[in-house]
């Protein structure tokens, strides 16, 4: 079956930078029917979806407004993973960051189906 | 941007009751609408999608319906494992909006 294992710091400076990676299992990133999704929850915003990559014969991104200059989520179809850079973080951005797959495919349901985990980032000198 | 609300934020009840949750979107989102289920320390897990559609493995007393912007989760016969907070989510637009959320906790 399909699973999703994070892995990352739990404690960034603020200023620096937030990189999670995504290793993905039972599924491909580079998927023509996927599309690979970080979501993040805090006390104050709630379940907040943050950016997705997916391949259509090539690739694509799509980032919330409220991060997109600050952003980069990338694929490594090496590793099958997928990844997250946050810049210049502040405390507004701890919060616990979770990975998640959406499957449009025949079989799919167009929701987040599989999720990895979840990592607790605390922002923080 | 679309707004996603429920009602209500928490409710107290019993085993074996039947317990229903509201979603309203904002705008119309016809019946791009889950439903996800989120115990303490995990990740959200997906209920309902397509807002009536169940998902595989989720137990049957879990229903949704509604389209346009009016939703509910019903559960017929809540059991102990499903004391949790539910959200509903539209996937509509691009932003992907989660409403903030129902708890449902023991009376």
């Amino acid at each position: 079956q399909v699973q999703l294992q994070q892995s990352g710091p739990g404690l960034v400076k603020p200023s620096q930078t937030l990189s999670l990676t995504c290793d993905i299992s039972g599924d491909s990133v580079s998927s023509n029917s996927a599309t690979w999704n970080w979501i993040r929850q805090s006390p104050s915003r709630g379940l907040e979806w943050l950016g997705r990559t997916y391949y259509r014969s090539k690739w694509f991104n799509d980032y919330a407004v409220s991060v997109k200059s600050r952003i980069t989520i990338n694929p490594d179809t090496s590793k099958n993973l997928v990844s997250l850079q946050l810049n210049s973080v502040t405390p507004e951005d701890t919060a616990v960051y979770f990975c998640a797959r959406v499957d449009l495919g025949p079989e799919g349901n167009g929701a987040f189906d599989i999720w990895g985990q979840g990592t607790m980032v605390t922002v923080s000198s | 941007d679309i707004q996603m609300t429920q009602s209500p934020s928490s409710l107290s009840a019993s085993v074996g009751d039947r317990v229903t949750i509201t979603c309203r979107a904002s705008q119309s989102i016809t019946s791009y609408l889950n439903w996800y289920q989120q115990k303490p320390g995990k990740a959200p897990k997906l209920l309902i999608y397509a807002a009536s559609s169940l998902q595989s493995g989720v137990p049957s007393r879990f229903s949704g319906s509604g389209s346009g912007t009016d939703f509910t989760l019903t559960i017929s016969s809540l059991q102990p494992e499903d004391f949790a907070t539910y959200y509903c989510q539209e996937s509509y637009s691009i932003l992907f909006t989660f409403g903030p959320g129902t708890r449902v906790d023991i009376k």
